[in-house]
């Protein structure tokens, strides 16, 4: 089946720093892009929208300055969370949307875990 | 958009038992995934059913889309097994986006030995 990797699964950062985190469709191509995010016990929120060369979609009450989406091409996107503060610490999840299978492929990564100190 | 209504919320089953996960949709959509969260984060795709009926082993999904609910069956239950159960719908609008799957809250099933 498809898979969808993320890097890192896990990270710890200090407060105000920046973290990066990949998403790459492994063996599919993928023309649009998920990121997610899920908090403890709950279930996952969709941030932004991104296609492959154009600007991302963010979902309302997501601030763009604070999570930058780079889609650069059809196969990674790359969610940037800018000057990270404690509430930013969660479980962020890509999925990435089959270009040929269409609606019903979309695929999952494996989730990064944000801690900020 | 969509709501998206999963019940019930928590399920203790015995190894070996069976159980019906539901899904209710506030309205109709385009598609329809059932997904398994596992203890380490991961969401594996079980079924696209925007209607009808699939099986998949011990697991079958039957969606009415008519009546705007899907239904997750899980027989002879195993302890791995265990894990948040999802389901997620899309409704595409013409002239829209190219439209987002809506999560439920989720059912957390623990199946005990």
């Amino acid at each position: 089946g498809a898979v969808v990797s993320q890097h890192p699964s896990w990270v710890i950062c200090k407060s105000g720093t920046s973290v990066k985190i990949e998403c790459r469709s492994l063996d599919f191509q993928a023309t649009t892009m998920f990121w997610y995010r899920q908090f403890p016990k709950q279930s996952l929120m969709l941030m932004a929208t991104s296609n492959e060369g154009s600007k991302a979609t963010y979902e309302q009450g997501v601030e763009k300055d604070k999570f930058l989406i780079n889609h650069a091409s059809l196969t990674l996107s790359t969610l940037t969370v800018t000057s990270a503060h404690p509430e930013d610490s969660s479980f962020y999840i890509c999925s990435a949307r089959d270009l040929i299978g269409g609606w019903e492929t979309q695929y999952f990564g494996p989730g990064t875990r944000l801690l900020v100190l | 958009g969509i709501q998206v209504e999963q019940s019930p919320p928590d399920l203790i089953l015995q190894e070996g038992a069976n159980s019906t996960l539901r899904c209710n949709f506030s309205d109709s959509v385009n598609n329809l995934q059932w997904f398994h969260q596992n203890p380490w984060g991961q969401l594996i795709n079980l079924f696209y059913i925007p209607s009808g009926t699939k099986q998949n082993g011990r697991l079958s999904a039957t969606t009415v889309a008519t009546e705007r609910y899907s239904l997750l069956y899980i027989s002879s239950s195993q302890t791995t097994d265990s894990g948040v159960y999802f389901c997620a719908g899309m409704r595409w609008e013409y002239g829209g986006s190219q439209g987002n799957l809506i999560f439920g809250k989720g059912t957390k099933l623990s199946v005990k030995p």
